[in-house]
């Protein structure tokens, strides 16, 4: 069984930093891309980051770029978001997810099919 | 950033009814788009991806369509389950953007 399950979460004042983790069981880690994506109280959905299964590429969302990085260690099957310089609008329940991937004819798509539960960052003094 | 805009932003229907949900691309992004089903409390669940594929497990009410710019995702017969929050993923190019997301209620 596929089980993603975050951890790392909590509160901190803004300018402050925190390091995500997600354990993941259940599959072979170092062939996938992960990624973490975040979800602020009562709002929609954002994709924050991702980083290819060596961990050679690594992309972020505009809002985080230059503050947060991804990272993971294959060895341990672990995912890790290093979060610094934090904002209140920084405030979300952070996801880990799995990306199965898809692609046909020379063309890949993101196929997120696997979520943790989630860790809540509160950003507040 | 290309921009993903959602339509309607909520809407009520009754069981039975077919809905549909329009996802519209600031530029074009080929099939490179998803939707997710989200419950309250929940993590997100992939329905589609490349625009019309459904996911293994998914009901087949499901289904999703466009291409370009434009997109839908309509349920052929909603169901009391069916009761959540839908959001479009472009994959086109980084960032991945999501849509503002689609509330759906059961009358």
């Amino acid at each position: 069984e596929v089980q993603l399950v975050e951890s790392g979460g909590g509160l901190v004042q803004p300018g402050g930093s925190l390091r995500l983790s997600c354990a993941a069981s259940g599959f072979t880690f170092r062939t996938y891309w992960m990624n973490w994506v975040r979800q602020a109280p009562g709002k929609g959905l954002e994709w924050v980051a991702n980083i290819k299964q060596d961990g050679s590429e690594k992309y972020y969302g505009d809002s985080v770029k230059g503050r947060f990085t991804i990272s993971r260690d294959n060895a341990k099957n672990s995912l890790y978001l290093q979060m610094n310089s934090l904002r209140g609008e920084d405030t979300a329940v952070y996801y880990c997810v799995r990306d199965e991937g898809y692609c046909t004819g020379g063309v890949c798509y993101l196929l997120f099919d696997y979520w943790g539960q989630g860790t809540l960052v509160t950003v507040s003094s | 950033a290309i921009q993903m805009t959602q339509s309607p932003s909520s809407l009520s229907a009754s069981v039975g009814d077919r809905v549909t949900i329009t996802c519209r691309a600031s530029q074009g992004i080929r099939k490179d788009l998803g939707w997710y089903q989200q419950k309250p409390g929940k993590a997100p669940k992939l329905l589609i991806y490349a625009a019309s594929s459904l996911q293994t497990g998914v009901p087949s009410r499901f289904s999703g369509s466009g291409s370009g710019t434009d997109f839908s995702l309509t349920v052929s017969s909603l169901q009391p389950e069916d009761s959540a929050t839908y959001y479009c993923l472009q994959d086109f190019d980084y960032p991945v953007t999501f849509g503002g997301g689609t509330k759906v209620e059961i009358k």
